[in-house]
């Protein structure tokens, strides 16, 4: 099993740019969860999936980001323009089900974006 | 709304002494709990969870929690550590019956060293 898979694993960019985020969730689960983590604020759950539907995107903190998750087998974070504030580590976790009763949450490696 | 909180933000420890990692939450409902551990530049990982049942848990690696409803907490806990321990130790919660947001602590920095 390749668990969940994060791209770019590094970013830096200027202030003002596009930047992507992407996750390959684990096949078969069906919630997909964005976490963003700083020094400051520690984990934030930015917005999570279930079948592919946005359940819940209050934690996204403006509307610089959006989040898609076209099928099941992928999902992208966006922030447009960036800001140096939005510098963090950017997780992506997937379940099997969408109870938190339902199975381990699995986290992926991480992007880490740098926003100069 | 529910919060999760861990009292120590960092946890200095010598090999093979035992830990508690302290974790308590605020809720007027019910909880799953959750411990995660994250090692340098990764991702996080389960390290044990309580969702009902026996109120001691216990998880990999040799960890255990254990569920205190009164207490309205969930400590972890090691009797005796190991350098490849050292990691950052994240507490979670989430309210039972609910589709699933987990909310996490921020966070204990647990140093091992000899």
């Amino acid at each position: 099993d390749a668990g969940v898979i994060q791209s770019p694993r590094h970013e830096v960019t200027e202030m003002g740019q596009e930047v992507t985020l992407r996750c390959k969730p684990i096949s078969g689960h069906n919630s997909l969860f964005w976490y963003r983590q700083t020094m400051m604020r520690g984990l934030e759950l930015l917005i999570y999936f279930n079948n592919n539907v946005p359940i819940d995107d209050s934690g996204m903190p403006e509307d610089r980001f959006s989040a898609k998750m076209p099928n099941a087998s992928f999902s992208t974070l966006k922030i447009q323009p960036s800001e140096p504030r939005d510098s963090a580590v950017y997780f992506c976790a997937s379940r099997l089900g969408q109870g938190a009763n339902t199975g381990e949450l699995f986290f992926g490696e991480g992007s880490r974006l740098t926003v100069l | 709304a529910q919060s999760v909180t861990q009292l120590d933000s960092q946890v200095p420890v010598f090999e093979e002494a035992p830990v508690e990692l302290r974790c308590n939450y605020s809720s007027s409902v019910s909880v799953y709990l959750f411990w995660y551990v994250q090692y340098p530049n990764q991702g996080l990982q389960l390290l044990l969870k309580y969702l009902s049942g026996s109120t001691l848990v216990k998880g990999i690696n040799g960890f255990e929690a254990e569920f205190n409803k009164s207490q309205t907490s969930f400590h972890l806990r090691k009797p005796s550590v190991h350098i490849s321990d050292t990691a950052e130790y994240f507490c979670a919660a989430t309210l039972t019956g609910t589709a699933s947001k987990l909310t996490f602590g921020t966070g204990t920095r647990l140093q091992v060293t000899l």
